[in-house]
């Protein structure tokens, strides 16, 4: 599974929209870039996923450079409980899915 | 979004006994599900994944003799840290997949004094 590099924290005013990059310059054809999130001691939460074209529902926004080297993940309305550890991973689907943590990026809202 | 439960969500045990962890899909069924580990202040290391009907696939350095997997439903994933010790205190994560995601469940944290 290609790498991954996240910045190890950021700030966001509650109500603001936070922005989260991710590069993944050696990301493959066929491997999809995942988002996931950890709050403290629970296990991880599913956000979204996309493979070129820039997806939304109804937790966030992906959206993925045209040559797919980079993503940045919006929460477009950030609240207090959206403070967590966000974790950008690239895998391949199906039964190669396996999922490599980094360390992830550490977001802090504040009031 | 998929829903898994883990039971127990702590549990603490003596050196030396065994521990079992349930993984199950509530509302779905999984042919594959992973274990998952996450020591204090670490990220998730994967340790093996789960196919239902088969034998477990462990990451390297996984003791597969310590750490039992049984994938006997499309339900349900077990995994039995034998003869646990303390350095195997952890926090035990399962994750089941749906077509291209996982979903994982909330965690076990396990304290062997």
């Amino acid at each position: 599974d290609a790498k991954t590099t996240q910045p190890t924290s950021m700030d966001c005013a509650e109500g603001r929209a936070a922005n989260l990059p991710c590069n993944h310059s050696t990301i493959s054809g066929n491997e999809y870039v995942y988002w996931y999130r950890q709050i403290h001691s629970q296990g991880p939460q599913y956000i979204i996923h996309g493979l070129k074209n820039n997806e939304t529902n109804e937790m966030a926004s992906l959206i993925i450079t045209e040559d797919r080297k980079s993503s940045t993940l919006i929460l477009p309305h950030a609240t207090l409980r959206d403070t967590a550890v966000y974790y950008c991973i690239v895998s391949s689907t199906g039964t190669a899915s396996k999922l490599t943590f980094g360390t992830g990026t550490r977001l802090q809202v504040t009031l | 979004g998929a829903v898994v439960s883990q039971h127990p969500s702590r549990v603490i045990c003596k050196s030396g006994t065994s521990v079992k962890i349930e993984c199950r899909s509530l509302d779905f069924q999984a042919t594959t599900m992973f274990w998952y580990r996450q020591f204090p202040k670490q990220s998730l290391m994967l340790m093996a994944t789960s196919n239902e009907g088969s034998k477990a696939t462990y990451e390297q350095g996984v003791e597969k003799d310590k750490f039992l997997i049984n994938h006997a439903s499309l339900t349900l994933s077990t995994l039995t840290v034998t003869s646990a010790h303390p350095e195997d205190s952890s926090f035990y994560i399962c994750s089941a997949l749906v077509q291209e995601t996982q979903y994982f469940g909330p965690g076990t944290r396990l304290l062997v004094l």
